[in-house]
């Protein structure tokens, strides 16, 4: 059982549609982290969530903690090309900032 | 500054060959994480090495294996290859500082294939 669960695993989508990304879990997060990973490239950090309720904005993207720190979204507005990858989040449960929990990601296809 | 390297970025063994893989951090990065990413299991935690020690180890067995070098260099082994060891080797730099918003800074991978 994945303690961080990604929905959906797959996505395929035309360029300048609305998108939005969940990561779930039934335990609580002190923080969490979203990485895009491109194909044959590591995972790059987009952005790091710690404040239950935080909403962050990086040009298109929107990333969303939820109050309760159990739960982030990624909304993409007007999706690019340049936005395909592989979209990972991560995190830190909360009391143990030894290990990063992952999700198995969102593997996000925007055709032209 | 310069990112993470890793080395070599592919390569092919066969069963029951070992390899060994490289990654240099980031300059003043003092932590060392490696992991294994398939298709079907996403990124697995193999090990962490902090300051030339082993702070953390995964769940993987004991044919996967690490060391960390005084200039933080690492290397990880993989002895008596098995087909299902075929996948992305990534290894990721860090500060080391143990706080709840740590960013880990990967490099490209290294891609093995076992025949």
């Amino acid at each position: 059982t994945q303690l961080l669960e990604q929905s959906p695993q797959f996505l395929s989508i035309q360029e300048g549609e609305n998108l939005t990304v969940y990561c779930n879990s039934s335990s609580v997060f002190s923080s969490l982290q979203w990485y895009r990973q491109e194909p044959g490239e590591g995972p790059v950090l987009l952005v790091t969530v710690v404040t239950g309720g935080e909403v962050k904005k990086l040009k298109r993207l929107t990333f969303q903690f939820g109050d309760a720190r159990k739960d982030s979204s990624l909304h993409i507005t007007a999706a690019q090309p340049g936005d395909t990858g592989l979209y990972l989040c991560a995190g830190y449960r909360a009391g143990n900032n030894r290990k990063l929990i992952w999700g198995l990601g969102t593997s996000l296809a925007v055709n032209p | 500054k310069a990112g993470v390297t890793q080395t070599p970025r592919y390569l092919i063994k066969t069963r029951g060959q070992q390899v060994t893989l490289s990654c240099s951090p980031i300059s003043g990065h003092r932590s060392v994480s490696w992991y294994q990413q398939t298709p079907g299991q996403g990124l697995q935690f193999l090990f962490e090495y902090f300051s030339e020690t082993q702070r953390n180890k995964g769940n993987f067995p004991g044919r996967f294996s690490g060391r960390q070098f005084s200039n933080s260099r690492s290397e990880m082994n993989v002895s008596t290859l098995e087909l299902g060891d075929s996948a992305l080797y990534l290894c990721a730099s860090s500060s080391g500082d143990r706080t709840n918003t740590g960013e880990l800074f990967f490099g490209e991978g290294s891609r093995l294939t076992v025949l």
